[in-house]
């Protein structure tokens, strides 16, 4: 079945660039996503990504996208200590969008 | 703004015991699923609901599980005898299906303990 593979753990300092990375199997799937979840919170939908783009920025997010490698990335410029969480890659699996996700790479950033 | 809610936050209960965890979706949502995360492991698909039926189902939701809509409000996920590798978190989702992209609400997450 699908997997989605992600390291677990990212550590930055307040004001650098932060690049979360995600492998997923099945190159079906039309969109592909990443969700943050803060302490004590639901997993929130931070950006998304259409299968046949390669790029798509949103503020000071990035995702990068290569369909070849089956790679996805999430660039977060000018890391903020609020930007400390867990993010979530995920991919569309199923007929009724069931999202598959990774582990979640908790991100800690220091001031 | 609107927001997926659930109840309780931390379930603690015996093996053997029957559970009912509840979620509130966004109201004019159609598509609702559970999902959970054991400890330090993936978040795991478990349902998804449309039309007041199970639309897709995954390999851990046997028949210990079942889903309910019982108001057209509430949606439920009920574990009838608790086994002590369902602590987990359960979290619900709920989606209007109208966006290509099908973003899912999630709501914040009922712990579940099994003693």
């Amino acid at each position: 079945g699908e997997d989605v593979e992600q390291s677990l753990f990212l550590s930055v300092r307040e004001g650098d660039s932060s690049v979360i990375n995600c492998t997923y199997t099945d190159s079906s799937s039309t969109y592909l996503y990443w969700y943050k979840q803060e302490p004590g919170a639901g997993l929130q939908l931070l950006t998304y990504i259409f299968s046949n783009m390669d790029m798509k920025q949103d503020q000071r997010l990035t995702v990068l996208l290569n369909k070849k490698d089956k790679h996805l990335s999430l660039r977060i410029a000018d890391t903020q200590t609020g930007d400390s969480a867990i993010y979530f890659c995920a991919v569309r699996g199923g007929s009724q969008g069931n999202l598959i996700f990774g582990k979640g790479t908790k991100l800690s950033v220091k001031p | 703004e609107p927001e997926v809610t659930q109840t309780p936050s931390h379930q603690v209960t015996q093996m053997g015991q029957e559970v009912i965890l509840r979620c509130v979706p966004i109201s004019n949502h159609l598509y609702f699923y559970w999902y959970r995360q054991i400890l330090g492991q993936k978040v795991e698909f478990l349902v998804s609901f449309y039309n007041n039926e199970i639309s897709e189902k995954s390999e851990i939701f046997d028949d210990q599980f079942s889903v309910e809509r019982p108001d057209g409000s509430n949606f439920t996920l009920k574990i009838r005898s608790t086994k002590l590798e369902d602590s987990a978190m359960y979290f619900c989702a709920s989606s209007d299906w109208a966006a290509s992209y099908n973003e899912q609400f999630f709501g914040p997450g009922t712990r579940l303990t099994v003693l």
